[in-house]
Parts: structure tokens; sequence; C-alpha cells
């Protein structure tokens, strides 16, 4: 199957530091996006990135992707004890569709 | 607009029994897809309905079941309950699906609990 993974699986840094994960997926992909769901609940889409896309912003949150390693990366700038929550790479396999495939989930903490 | 909800919040039943889970996509999108998050097996799809039709399906046994309605609310279900059957479980819309990229929105999840 084509279950991405993220790295590390687990992170705790201090309030206003960067925060940076890591996924990398198995097979050729149309889009990678990232999710973040908080204790027990449901995902919030933060961003998409396209295949033929290598960087993309979204307030702070920047997001890269090498498909040559067929890895993307999240960057989460001056963090919050907000942005405490698991983090998500989803990828959609190409050809398959709307069959999205998640990572493992990187488990974010941020002490203020 | 509402966002997707999910009926119930939380359920628990015993081994063997079957289950139903209730979808309500956000207005006007017509694709739902389910997934199955357990903490050792992260979140798993289990199959996407568009227009009232499984377009993808997961790698999950036949005990896991589905469908849509005209309204493009959707329902699982799970016949004969294991103990592994214990997750939460997501259901995510999107306004069209298939092979055009749509973003998928989630709801809150049905936690379901196998005793």
């Amino acid at each position: 199957s084509q279950q991405g993974e993220e790295d590390p699986q687990a992170l705790s840094i201090q309030e206003g530091e960067n925060a940076t994960m890591n996924c990398s997926y198995k097979t050729s992909i149309n889009n990678l996006q990232w999710y973040r769901q908080n204790s027990g609940r449901g995902l919030v889409h933060l961003i998409l990135i396209r295949s033929n896309e290598r960087e993309k912003h979204s307030g702070r949150l920047r997001v890269t992707l090498d498909t040559s390693k067929k890895s993307s990366s999240l960057l989460i700038t001056a963090s919050r004890a907000a942005d405490t929550a698991s983090y998500f790479c989803a990828t959609d396999e190409a050809g398959t569709g709307n069959q999205f495939y998640f990572g493992t989930g990187t488990s974010l903490t941020v002490i203020p | 607009k509402a966002g997707v909800t999910q009926t119930p919040r939380y359920l628990i039943k015993t081994r063997g029994q079957q289950v139903t889970l209730s979808c309500s996509p956000i207005s006007g999108h017509r694709s739902v897809s389910w997934y199955q998050q357990t903490p050792g097996q992260g979140l798993q799809f289990l199959f996407e309905y568009f227009s009232e039709t499984q377009r993808n399906k997961g790698n999950f046994p036949g005990r896991f079941s589905g469908r849509q309605f005209s309204n493009s609310r959707s329902e699982m279900n799970v016949s004969t309950l294991e103990l592994g059957d214990s997750a939460l479980y997501l259901c995510a819309s999107s306004l069209v699906g298939g092979r055009s990229y749509n973003e998928q929105f989630f709801g809150p999840g049905t936690r379901l609990t196998v005793l």
C-alpha cells in the first residue's frame, strides 16, 4: 500500500520555536496534503501541494515536496501552544482518484 | 455552511453485534469517504461513495460495507463485530471526488468500542 511515514513520531518544542516534520511515501502521487488532528477528533486540512509544485506557503506553514526523493516536509514557524496536535500527510496515488493514504503521524507538543 | 456531521459520536457494542454509522456531508458535496483510525494501524481508507456508487474500496473484509443515499448522506455498516474493530471512524466529504482533486472535509468521527 501507499501509506506514508512521518518523521519524527513525536516532537516537543518551546513556544516560539519552529517545528519541522517530514513525510515519505512510496509511489507516484497526484497531490500531497497535510492535516492536523487534535486529540481524538476529526482532521483539519492545512495545505495541499501538487506533484508539479516544490514549495507552498500558508500563513505560518511552509510545505516542500521533493518527488525525486518521494518526501515532503511541513514547517510551522513561531509555534504556539495551540499548534499542539498530531500532523498527518496524505497522498493520493496517481491514477486512484479520491483514495487517500495517510501517514503514521507526528505528535507535536508545544510547551508554553 | 454546516460542516460534516457524524452520528452517533460514541458507541459501545459487544462482539458479534452489528453497527451502523451515519455521515451527513457538507451541503452540495457528492463524494463521501470513510476511514478507520486505530493507534496501531493509523488512518486507513475504507471506501468512497460518489452519486450513490462505491468508487473506491480499501483493503477491508466484507464485514465492512456502506451505501450512499440520493441526498449524499452515507452510512457504513460493520457486521459481526470483532474486538479489533474498536476505532475512530471518520467520514470526509468533498465536492466532486473521483479523478479530480477536491479538498476533503472531515467530520468529528464516531468512536466505536467493541467489548
